[in-house]
């Protein structure tokens, strides 16, 4: 079976400061993946997807990035944190297509 | 383009009682339809999804869901509300046909459940 995981789950981190956070999925090859942001009183926004490796499309500008060097491996980043990077930070996995996307546990993000 | 909107940001009801969450959906191309759980500090998890088959859902926990064209909706219910069920339930829709299936979130809805 496929499973999910993030890490870590819960970060504080002062503003200016870089951010690095990994997702990893097991059990599946050449998944389609995901990394939505959720923030307070608001829905989920999809922030970066891959379909392969090296490949990343974003879906709104902003202060992060997104890198896939491993088939199972996608990593968030960000150079120099702002207040308003503070949310619940949720990855995604599917099979190709317009397939069901698993979530990980996700990782509380606190920028001060 | 898809667009998906829950009407009720909090919804209220008895433990037994009958849970409705509503759904109405917008595509320009035959829709597959979801509905997740997230519970608090958790990730979401799938109750039930809609791909073209039999337009009435069943999922996980007693939760179902029809899917009615003519009115594009998606309307998730469950007979008998159980203590347990309390937690936000988003609606997402994606595009039948799609390279690489993207979802796009209704902005949730909050089911409390008194006792």
């Amino acid at each position: 079976s496929q499973t999910i995981h993030q890490w870590p789950a819960t970060l504080v981190q002062p503003v200016g400061s870089p951010l690095s956070l990994e997702c990893t999925v097991e059990g599946t090859s050449n998944p389609n993946l995901y990394w939505y942001r959720q923030a307070a009183g608001r829905g989920l926004q999809l922030l970066f997807y891959s379909v392969g490796i090296g490949q990343i499309s974003s879906e709104v500008p902003q202060n992060l990035s997104a890198s896939r060097p491993q088939d199972r491996q996608f990593i968030l980043s960000s150079k120099k944190l702002l207040l308003s990077d503070s949310g619940f930070y949720l990855c995604a996995w599917s099979h190709s297509g317009p397939d069901t996307q698993y979530f990980g546990p996700g990782t509380r993000l606190t920028v001060l | 383009a898809q667009s998906v909107t829950q009407l009720g940001s909090h919804v209220s009801v008895s433990e037994g009682a009958l849970v409705l969450l509503r759904c109405n959906y917008s595509s320009s191309v035959p829709p597959y339809l979801f509905w997740y759980v997230q519970y608090p500090n958790q990730g979401l998890q799938l109750l039930l999804k809609y791909t073209s088959a039999a337009t009435l859902v069943k999922g996980i926990n007693g939760f179902e869901a029809e899917f009615k064209k003519s009115e594009t909706s998606f309307h998730l219910t469950k007979p008998s509300a159980h203590m347990s069920d309390a937690a936000e339930y988003f609606c997402a829709v994606s595009a039948g046909g799609t390279s690489y299936g993207k979802l796009t979130f209704g902005q949730g809805t909050i089911l409390t459940v008194h006792p």
